[in-house]
């Protein structure tokens, strides 16, 4: 089945840097793209960009230009997110998702989360 | 850029029907949606696909009672039969250009 594991809960102080990771198994892995969508508390859904695991292409929210950071290792499986200069604003449950490569595809699986809290 | 717009909030009794709306902005009106629900403390589960016709396409496991619907810029998600674990926020997603856009979601409560 499809799965999306994300890694576990960070906590990071401002100015310093977070890695997420989200690997991917049960379908082609470089068949779908791999999006990040936060959610901070008590607010909506934001993405953040997305990756595309074949070639490694990238696209990133214009907020988010500069700090945010995707990448991928095919021989796991496995993508990134940096995100740098953290400051309080960034606390948020992180989610990785994936949609199929090809025009018209929403995200059609998500990952379980991981909550970044970003305090001195 | 597509902008989509929900109510923030919809209310319905156990064992009813109830419509939710997302609406596409100005010049997106042909936009394809997904609609996705979010339990509390879960993450998001993609429910369907929901193209300008109307016509839908749902993701696994997704029950029966859901459906979806089109109208110009309006899209539509009906919960019919509406049980307690519908309590949740459903959010719309978009697409355009490399960029992806999430309505802003409405919270369901289930009376």
């Amino acid at each position: 089945q499809v799965q999306l594991v994300q890694s576990g809960a960070e906590v990071k102080k401002p100015g310093a840097s977070v890695k997420v990771s989200c690997k991917a198994s049960g379908y082609t892995f470089t068949n779908y793209y791999v999006h990040w969508v936060r959610q901070a508390p008590g607010h909506g859904l934001e993405w953040m960009g997305e990756i595309n695991p074949s070639d490694g292409y990238t696209s990133y929210a214009q907020k988010l230009q500069g700090r945010v950071t995707m990448a991928r290792d095919t021989s796991t499986s496995t993508v990134y997110m940096v995100l740098s200069s953290l400051r309080s604003e960034d606390t948020a449950v992180y989610y990785c998702a994936r949609s199929y490569y090809g025009s018209g595809s929403p995200i059609d699986f998500w990952g379980q989360g991981t909550l970044v809290t970003v305090s001195s | 850029q597509p902008v989509l717009t929900q109510s923030s909030s919809a209310s319905a009794s156990l064992g009813s029907s109830v419509k939710l709306t997302c609406t596409l902005s100005s010049g997106h009106s042909i936009y394809i949606i997904a609609w996705h629900q979010q339990r509390p403390g879960k993450a998001p589960r993609y429910l369907m696909k929901l193209e300008t016709t109307g016509s839908y396409n749902k993701g696994s496991g997704v029950p029966d009672r859901f459906s979806g619907s089109s109208s110009g810029a309006d899209r539509y998600l009906t919960i019919s039969h509406l049980q307690s674990e519908d309590e949740a926020y459903y959010y719309c997603e978009t697409w355009d250009s490399n960029i992806r856009v999430f309505g802003g979601g409405t919270k369901l409560t289930v009376l």
